[in-house]
C-alpha cells in the first residue's frame, strides 16, 4: 500500500516562529503536493513539485515555501508563522506525468495551530 | 480556468436513506473527474472517478456518471449506512493543456447518517 507519512499530527507554535512540516512518501511518486484545509473553503493548494528540487507555485503561496531535496521527501515552511496560518495542512503525492491517473495519494493531515 | 462547485452541506440523513450529492464543473477541454472521501480523523480517499463522457464510476455502492452536456458529476448512493459519514469532495483534473496531475476540488459537503 502506498504510504504518505506527515511528520506531525498536531502542532502549537507562537506568531513569528519558523515551522517545518514534513512529509513523505514510499511509493517513488514524482508529484508531491501541499494543501491546506479549512472549513467551508475546501483543499486550497499551497505548493507542488513534479520532481526534485522543483516546485511550483499553487493557489495560495504566499507565507509559505517548500523543499524538495529528496524524491520521497516534500517540506513545508512558514517562514514566520501568523494566526492565519492555523489551519490543517494535508501532503499528497500521485504518480508522474506518463502515467498519472489522476489519483492522489493522502497523508493523515498536520493540524496547526498558531497563537 | 478549471473550478469545481459542489452541493453545499451539511447533509443529514437516516440510515437506508437515498443520497444525492452535486456538483458541477467548468474545465476547458475534457477533464477527468472524481469523487474522493474523508473519514473523520483521515485524509482524503479516492472513491471514484471518470475521465471521459457517458462513463459512470462506482465503488462501495456509490455510483456518479460523467455529464458532459450538463457540465455534472452527481454522487449518488441507494442506501447509506453509518459508516458512510464522512466528508465528500469532488474534483477535477483538466484536459489537455493544462497541468496534469494538478486537480481542483470542491469546497466538501459534510455527510452525517443517523442510525
Amino acid at each position: 500500500d502506498v504510504k504518505v507519512t506527515q511528520s506531525s499530527r498536531y502542532l502549537v507554535k507562537r506568531t513569528g516562529e519558523k515551522v517545518f512540516l514534513e512529509c513523505v512518501q514510499d511509493m517513488d511518486h514524482e508529484n508531491m503536493f501541499w494543501y491546506r484545509q479549512d472549513p467551508g473553503l475546501g483543499l486550497r493548494l499551497i505548493y507542488f513539485s513534479y520532481d526534485v528540487k522543483m516546485k511550483e507555485k499553487g493557489d495560495i503561496p504566499e507565507g509559505y515555501s517548500v523543499s524538495r531535496e529528496k524524491k520521497e521527501r516534500f517540506s513545508l515552511i512558514l517562514e514566520s508563522a501568523s494566526t492565519n496560518q492555523t489551519s490543517m495542512y494535508l501532503c499528497a503525492s500521485s504518480w508522474g506525468q506518463v502515467i498519472n491517473t489522476g489519483e492522489l495519494f493522502f497523508g493523515e493531515g498536520s493540524r496547526l495551530t498558531v497563537l | 480556468g478549471d473550478s469545481v462547485t459542489q452541493m453545499e452541506g451539511p447533509v443529514t440523513l437516516s440510515e437506508e436513506a437515498f443520497l444525492t450529492i452535486n456538483c458541477t464543473y467548468t474545465a476547458t477541454g475534457y477533464p477527468s473527474l472524481f469523487w474522493y472521501v474523508q473519514y473523520p480523523g483521515e485524509g482524503l480517499q479516492l472513491l471514484l472517478k471518470a475521465t471521459k463522457a457517458d462513463d459512470k464510476g462506482s465503488n462501495k455502492g456509490f455510483e456518479a456518471t460523467y455529464r458532459k452536456e450538463t457540465t455534472s458529476f452527481h454522487l449518488e448512493k441507494g442506501s447509506v449506512q453509518v459508516s458512510d459519514s464522512a466528508v465528500y469532495f469532488c474534483a477535477l483534473m483538466g484536459g489537455e493543456g493544462s497541468t496534469l496531475g494538478r486537480l481542483y476540488f470542491g469546497r466538501g459537503t459534510q455527510l452525517t447518517v443517523w442510525p
